[in-house]
């Protein structure tokens, strides 16, 4: 079967560096996405890891390990405007994208 | 830059009425989907089409159905809505159904059955 988690929520300051872990399975592997989805909005697009190893893009970086279907997002230099659900997604054999229920973050001053 | 709409934002509808929600996009996506997202659990996938005149079964599809007349436009209809579709409901496209390439979200059409 199919299944991925990622946790709840998390708390972090502001400043800070937090990581958000996501883990699956699954028979088939197209990708694993990530999104960033504030209360009340649609989830927009941060990142895409289809091979193994960190990507980067500003204070934003994610991590893929296929072989231990896991990834994780790590975000650098908290800001408030951070506080958002991240939700991770992998892309399954049949390109359908398969959702994490999303993490809540929450930075405090 | 107009993207991806729903219409309407958000709506109150008595249980047993029908409603079609709608999605227009502009970018000449093949693929579109629709999405349900209900606290505690992902988004999950409803129907969807790879292409103009087709469309598919996703995780959840009772009660809805949907229509691919054209490239642009992609409506999702409740025939006779029940309570447990109260929920937020997200239209997205992908330029290919084939591809590891990112999906685009509408604004969301927030529903209440009541």
């Amino acid at each position: 079967g199919q299944n991925i988690d990622q946790p709840t929520e998390m708390t972090a300051t502001e400043g800070a560096i937090v990581q958000i872990n996501c883990t699956y399975q699954t028979s088939g592997f197209n990708g694993l996405f990530w999104y960033q989805q504030h209360a009340g909005e649609a989830p927009t697009f941060l990142s895409y890891n289809v091979l193994d190893g960190l990507e980067e893009k500003g204070r934003f970086s994610s991590f893929l390990s296929r072989s231990k279907g896991y990834s994780y997002l790590l975000l650098k230099e908290l800001q408030m405007k951070d506080s958002a659900s991240y939700l991770c997604a992998f892309m399954d054999s049949n390109y359908q994208l398969i959702w994490g229920a999303g993490t809540k973050l929450i930075i405090k001053p | 830059t107009a993207g991806i709409t729903q219409a309407p934002t958000s709506q109150i509808l008595a249980a047993g009425r029908s409603m079609t929600l709608r999605c227009t996009q502009d970018m000449r996506h093949n693929a579109m989907y629709w999405y349900r997202q209900d606290l505690g659990l992902g988004l999950r996938l409803i129907h969807y089409s790879n292409t103009a005149g087709t469309t598919g079964k996703g995780e959840v599809p009772d009660g809805y159905s949907v229509s691919r007349a054209n490239t642009d436009d992609f409506p999702l209809t409740l025939a006779s809505a029940v309570p447990s579709q109260t929920s937020v409901y997200f239209c997205a496209s992908r330029p290919r159904d084939d591809s590891g390439t990112e999906a685009f979200f509408g604004q969301g059409t927030r529903l209440t059955v009541v």
